[in-house]
């Protein structure tokens, strides 16, 4: 157990709706990052938030957003949802190391 | 652009061998390198990382070799034992303050033989 957690673990939905991801990072952790990994690729990472603020932004498309709250936990918002959205999303957080450490994972099914 | 590589999608090795997974990576500013293992319905695991400043890192069994030069690093398993099939991923980041997000390969897919 990494400390990370992650709800929910699966979602269906259909094309054209909106979906919030939660993570909660371990305790302590600063900074959280959202990867995703579609059918058989690596992850790609999306975005990361320290204590509440955007730091970093990678190939994340503009109807996906996110937030990390005082509490440091973090939502990860998809919206106008396509067939190719579909994928696993992953949290994970870190203290500042560069060990990051990941939650199980949301599977996102867009029908 | 793919920038780190992980060129062979699956590896099977008997129990008791040596498990050999690579990894080529494309960008110099990469100075962290890192090997997650996953297993299903999971999230990826850290197992081990290495350094630039280093060429070898070793924890038990796992040991992580460092090439510069060529841009390439390996994780060397001994014994393989059933319990490390799983997926392994490498990444690599650029130290950069306050932004060390991950960059993954595609993974390979370890499968020790009892």
């Amino acid at each position: 157990d990494s400390g990370v957690t992650q709800t929910p673990k699966h979602l269906i939905t259909a094309t054209g709706q909106r979906v919030t991801l939660r993570c909660s990072p371990r305790s302590g952790d600063l900074s959280v990052y959202w990867y995703q990994q579609s059918l058989d690729q690596g992850l790609q990472f999306l975005i990361q938030y320290y204590n509440g603020e955007e730091r970093a932004k990678g190939n994340i498309l503009e109807r996906f957003s996110a937030q990390q709250f005082p509490d440091l936990h973090s939502e990860l918002n998809l919206s106008s949802l396509e067939l190719g959205d579909s994928a696993l999303y992953f949290c994970a957080s870190s203290v500042g190391s560069q060990e990051q450490y990941f939650g199980p994972g949301t599977r996102l099914t867009v029908t | 652009d793919q920038q780190v590589k992980q060129n062979s999608p699956s590896l099977s090795v008997q129990e008791g061998r040596i498990s050999i997974l690579n990894c080529d990576y494309t960008n110099s500013m990469f100075d962290y390198f890192l090997w997650y293992k996953k297993y299903p319905a999971e999230g990826p695991t850290f197992l081990i990382s290495i350094s630039s400043i280093k060429d070898k890192n070793e924890d038990g069994r796992f040991t992580v070799f460092l090439n510069k030069s060529a841009k390439h690093l390996s994780l060397h398993i001994v014994p393989s034992q059933p319990g490390d099939s799983a997926v392994y991923f490498c990444a690599a980041s650029a130290l950069v303050p306050g932004a060390n997000n991950l960059f993954f390969g595609t993974g390979t897919r370890l499968t020790v033989i009892p």
